[in-house]
C-alpha cells in the first residue's frame, strides 16, 4: 500500500529517445508535483498540478511534458532526451495548495547514454 | 524568493554522539519550513516541520528542530545519534500563500563511525 509510486524505478536509455515516468499517489491528495534531484543531490522544483491543473511550471525545457489524467496521477514525458536530462525525478503529493507536508515517491534514476 | 543554505555538505559523528545540523533560509515573510531525511537510493521522508506556534519542534526518530526568526535558522538537533542515522539530510522552505513549492537546502550528508 505504498503512497506515492513511481515507475519505473530506473530507466536507461540514448540519446534523442522519449521517455515517461509514470507517478501514482492513493492518500487522496488534491495537489502532485514533480522534483529533480541533479548528481550533486540538489533537488528543484519542476512542475506543479492541483486537480489537474498545472499551478507551477519552473522554466522547464518544453521537452518536458506533464500530464494529469486524474488527481491520483501525474505522469512525465521527455522527448529528445539530452545527456544532461540524466537525474533522479521525485514524484510528490501534498493534501491540497498551501503550507502543506509533501509525500515523496522512491524517486526514477534516469540515465541517457 | 525563498532560499536555504546549509552550509556543512559532510558531517561526521560517532555513534552515540549528539548532532547538530544547520539551516539557514531567506524568505521575506513568515516561512514554512522542513527537514526531510533520504537514505541512500531512497525518497524522501519528512522527518519534522514548522508551520507557527511553539518553536521548538518534534519530529520522528528523535529529531527536533528549533526555529529562530532573529537568526533566519532551523537547526536540526538529535541529543544520540545511531549507526541508522547515516544518511543526506535536507531542509526546505515554502512560502506561506500561493502554489506551494519546496525550496530545498543543498543537503547535509552524515556519516556515523561506529
Amino acid at each position: 500500500d505504498t503512497a506515492v509510486s513511481q515507475t519505473p524505478k530506473y530507466l536507461v536509455t540514448q540519446m534523442g529517445n522519449d521517455k515517461s515516468i509514470k507517478c501514482e499517489q492513493n492518500l487522496g491528495h488534491d495537489t502532485m508535483y514533480w522534483y529533480k534531484q541533479d548528481s550533486k543531490k540538489f533537488l528543484k522544483i519542476m512542475f506543479s498540478y492541483n486537480n489537474k491543473e498545472l499551478i507551477i511550471n519552473e522554466t522547464v525545457p518544453n521537452r518536458f511534458s506533464p500530464k494529469s489524467p486524474d488527481k491520483a496521477h501525474l505522469n512525465l514525458h521527455i522527448n529528445s532526451l539530452e545527456l544532461g536530462d540524466s537525474a533522479v525525478y521525485f514524484c510528490a503529493s501534498s493534501h491540497r495548495q498551501g503550507p502543506e507536508t509533501q509525500y515523496f515517491g522512491p524517486g526514477t534514476r534516469l540515465l541517457v547514454l | 524568493a525563498q532560499s536555504v543554505t546549509q552550509p556543512d555538505i559532510h558531517i561526521t559523528v560517532s555513534e552515540g554522539a549528539s548532532l547538530e545540523l544547520r539551516c539557514n533560509y531567506s524568505y521575506g515573510a513568515t516561512p514554512y519550513l522542513f527537514w526531510y531525511v533520504q537514505s541512500p537510493g531512497q525518497g524522501l521522508q519528512l522527518l519534522l516541520k514548522y508551520f507557527s506556534g511553539d518553536t521548538l519542534v518534534q519530529g520522528i526518530k528523535g529529531f527536533e528542530a528549533e526555529f529562530k526568526r532573529s537568526q533566519s535558522s532551523f537547526n536540526l538537533r538529535k541529543p544520540s545519534v545511531h549507526w541508522s542515522d547515516a544518511a543526506e539530510y535536507f531542509c526546505a522552505v515554502s512560502a506561506a500563500q500561493g502554489a506551494q513549492k519546496l525550496v530545498f537546502g543543498q543537503g547535509t550528508r552524515l556519516t556515523i563511525n561506529p
